[in-house]
Parts: structure tokens; sequence; C-alpha cells
């Protein structure tokens, strides 16, 4: 099956400095990317979507100059939160979907981000 | 019009038990139907995936009922297990040569936590 992964899986940092998080798909490329928060014990909440060779789709309320998104390969995409601050702590989580004849996504494993 | 409502929000089954968990659309325009399982501290992974064009499917354990007129669908877990224990997650997607902003956009049921006793 397609896997994807992330990096890092936990982070913690002070409050002001910028983190990045990397979504590979490992298998497979992906023209499309997926980033999301979860806080505990609540469902998915869709940030951006992230095209390989353009700009990233934020949905709305999500601040892009906040969380950079850069989809650098088809394998490759990053989720950079700049000056991060203690409401920044959630866990972040990437998906790549595939093309063709199975157009599914894939989950990474997520990233715990603690903003001190 | 996007939502997926989830219910019931918490499941507790005994082992060997059926679980059942529903889920409601209002989009008419989702095509794709995925079950995720997410155990704590993993991101989610696709359990199974009905379109509308059926009204079941069975993989092992776990089957999708799937009601197009009511926009109803539905997870059961037969013969549950402790290891079945995790959060379920209901999706729905609409379909993907519709393009726009909404591309591939999965809409996500708020969850349901299943603890499976032994």
């Amino acid at each position: 099956g397609a896997v994807v992964s992330q990096h890092p899986s936990r982070v913690i940092c002070k409050s002001g400095t910028s983190v990045k998080i990397e979504c590979r798909s490992l298998d497979f490329q992906a023209t499309t990317m997926f980033w999301y928060r979860q806080f505990p014990k609540q469902s998915l909440m869709l940030m951006a979507t992230s095209n390989e060779g353009s700009k990233a789709t934020y949905e709305q309320g999500v601040e892009k100059d906040k969380f950079l998104i850069n989809h650098a390969s088809l394998t490759l995409s990053t989720l950079t939160v700049t000056s991060a601050h203690p409401e920044d702590s959630s866990f972040y989580i990437c998906s790549a979907k595939t093309s063709g004849a199975v157009n599914e996504q894939f989950f990474g494993p997520g990233t715990r981000l603690t903003v001190l | 019009q996007q939502q997926v409502k989830q219910s019931p929000q918490s499941l507790i089954v005994q082992k060997g038990g059926i679980s059942i968990i529903n889920c409601a659309y209002e989009n008419t325009a989702f095509d794709y139907f995925p079950w995720y399982q997410q155990f704590p501290g993993k991101g989610p992974a696709l359990l199974i995936a009905i379109r509308p064009d059926v009204s079941e499917k069975k993989e092992g354990r776990f089957t999708i009922s799937f009601n197009k007129s009511a926009k109803q669908f539905s997870l059961h877990i037969m013969d549950s297990q402790p290891g079945d224990s995790a959060t379920y997650f209901c999706a729905a997607r609409p379909p993907l040569g519709a393009g726009g902003t909404s591309y591939g956009k999965l809409t996500f049921g708020q969850g349901t936590i299943l603890t499976v006793h032994p």
C-alpha cells in the first residue's frame, strides 16, 4: 500500500520560533497533498491543499502567512509554522493523494507540536 | 451543505458484539464515502470505502451499508475485538472530475470513540 511519512513525529519548541514539518510520499508521486490539524478528541480539520509547483490553497480562517506550505516536488510537501505560539500546539497530519485508477488519500503518522 | 454528521460520539461494545456507527450527509454531489480508523497518536488509516452505486460493501469483519435516498451510510464491525478499540471517522468526497476548490477534499464526520471490552 501507499506509504506517507512525516518528520518529525514530535517537536517541542519555544514560543516565537518557527517549526518545519515534512510530509513525504514514499512509494508514489503525489501532485496533491493535504494538511490537517487535529485537536484532542476532535475530528481532522483541513488547513490547506498543497499542489506541486503551485501555491497552496488555504481553508477559510487559516492564516497563510502563519502556516507556510511548500510542495517542492512530487513526493515532498512541507508545512512551516512561523512564530509559533502555545495556541498552535496541536497534532498536524498530512495526506497525499494518489492519482490514476486509485484516487485515494493516504495519511501520514502525524506530528505532535508543543509550543512552550 | 458540506457537513457530515456522525453518531454516536462514543460506543462501548463487548468482545464478539457488533459495532455500528452511522453517518449522514447533506451534499448530494458526494460520490465517495471512506471510513478511517485512527489509533491514539497516529494518523488515520483507510478501513473501507464505498461509492453510491452499491448499497453494501463487505471486507472481512467490516461492512459499509449505504442508503442513497436517505443520504446515510454506516459502518458495521462484526465480531468486535479489543484491538478494534480506536476512533473511527466517516468521510465524504465530491467527484474528482468536478475539479475546482473542492478537488480531492474529504469532509470528515466528528468521529466515534469505540471501546471493545474483553
